[in-house]
This record gives structure tokens, C-alpha cells and sequence, in this order.
């Protein structure tokens, strides 16, 4: 079974500042995907970024980029230049295939992360 | 382009009541999942349809049941609701091919309350 866990329950870091989220992860699969959703208080859940586990190159999306080290498990969030909008509740989540072509989405806990102006 | 689309926003039911929660899924998608979401949570999986069957379940009881329509549509179904099934349930959708294959993207979500 997959686990993920998120060690910080709440964050919060100054506007324009840059702030780094950690995620640490358990799978005994080879081929697998990591992801960062975002989860503001309308509580729509955003994809904000993916990585595969196969690529060796760490994803980026504009502000948003992941230390992707696949040897420790690891899996954190990089936000730079920190927005008011940023303010959300952040999931770390792993995707990995369980047979017959399905695969599930396994979720940490969660990050508050607050942003002050 | 709608994105993942789910109603209703909101429902209100009482401990042994049924109720059936619905999503339309992104288009080009043809993959659903939902989730249950219970306050200060991460989601937790509760089943995957593709091609109208149940392909994989999470560890919820057999009170729990769902349906995938030919255009990609879901319902979930809860019977003899229990105060523990209080919880945001959200619906997810995604493809085995093109450039987000087996991204996962979410609706706004349906709140449930059992009173």
C-alpha cells in the first residue's frame, strides 16, 4: 500500500517571499506519478503540478517547481514569489498503477499554507 | 472547455436515508473517481470506473456503489447513511492517453451532511 506523508500541518510565509513544502512518500511500484493539488477555501482541488517518476528532471510551472528525489522518497514544493492567492491548503499526493490498467491517488494530510501580505 | 462538473453543491440527509451524488467528467475524459474528503482530511479513494465497470474500489463498504453511463457520466450511491459519511465527496476525471494522461482533475465537489 502507498502512504504519503506531509510533516507540516501549517506554513505561512510573506508576499513575494519563497517558501518550500515537503513531502515524503512509500510505494513499492516502479512506475508511478507524484503530484501537488492546491485546495483553497472554495475547496476546488487544483492541480498544480506533476511529475513522473520515470523523469529525472524536476517539473516546473511558473512560480511552482518540486525536488523530486526518487532514491529518498521525497517530494517537495517549491513557491516562489509567494502570492496572496497562493493561500490554500496544499496535498501531496502518488498515483501508481495497481493492475489490470487502474491506478488511485493517495493523499497526505495536507499543508495550510497562509501567505501574509 | 466545461471542466469536471458535479451536483449538487450541497445535501442535507438523515442516518438511514439513501442519496446519489453526480458527475460529468472533463471532456475528452472517460475515467472516474471519486473521493471522500472528511473535514481537515486528505482525500480517500473510494472507487474507479472506466468503460462503465467498477475497475478498482478503496476500503469503503459495499454501501457504497456506483454507475458510469456510455457518455462518461458517474453517479455514486450511498445507502443506510451513517453520521460518518458526513464528508465532501468529490468526483475526478481522466484519460489513458494524450499529454495529461492519467492526470487526475477534480470538480468543485458535493457536500454532504447527515444530521
Amino acid at each position: 500500500a502507498q502512504t504519503v506523508t506531509q510533516s507540516q500541518p501549517e506554513m505561512s510565509v510573506q508576499e513575494a517571499e519563497t517558501v518550500t513544502l515537503s513531502c515524503t512518500y512509500d510505494t513499492s511500484e516502479s512506475n508511478y506519478y507524484l503530484f501537488w493539488y492546491k485546495q483553497p477555501p472554495s475547496r476546488q482541488m487544483i492541480l498544480v503540478i506533476r511529475q513522473e517518476a520515470y523523469k529525472q528532471q524536476n517539473a516546473t510551472e511558473n512560480r511552482f517547481s518540486v525536488n523530486f528525489q526518487k532514491a529518498a522518497k521525497s517530494f517537495s514544493l517549491k513557491i516562489s514569489d509567494s502570492q496572496l492567492g497562493d493561500t490554500a491548503m496544499y496535498f501531496c499526493a502518488e498515483e501508481a498503477y495497481s493492475g489490470a490498467g487502474s491506478y488511485q491517488l493517495t493523499f497526505g494530510k495536507g499543508t495550510k499554507l497562509s501567505v501574509i501580505p | 472547455d466545461a471542466g469536471v462538473t458535479q451536483s449538487p453543491t450541497h445535501l442535507i440527509k438523515t442516518r438511514g436515508q439513501q442519496v446519489t451524488l453526480r458527475c460529468s467528467p472533463k471532456s475528452g475524459h472517460d475515467t472516474v473517481s471519486w473521493y471522500q474528503q472528511a473535514l481537515g482530511q486528505g482525500p480517500q479513494f473510494i472507487f474507479q470506473y472506466y468503460e462503465e465497470e467498477e475497475r478498482q474500489r478503496g476500503n469503503f463498504p459495499d454501501r457504497f456503489s456506483g454507475h458510469q453511463f456510455p457518455n462518461y457520466s458517474s453517479e455514486l450511491n450511498v445507502n443506510a447513511l451513517l453520521l460518518g459519511d458526513s464528508a465532501l465527496y468529490l468526483c475526478a476525471s481522466s484519460a489513458l492517453w494524450g499529454g495529461d494522461k492519467d492526470t487526475q482533475y477534480f470538480g468543485p465537489g458535493t457536500r454532504l451532511t447527515v444530521l
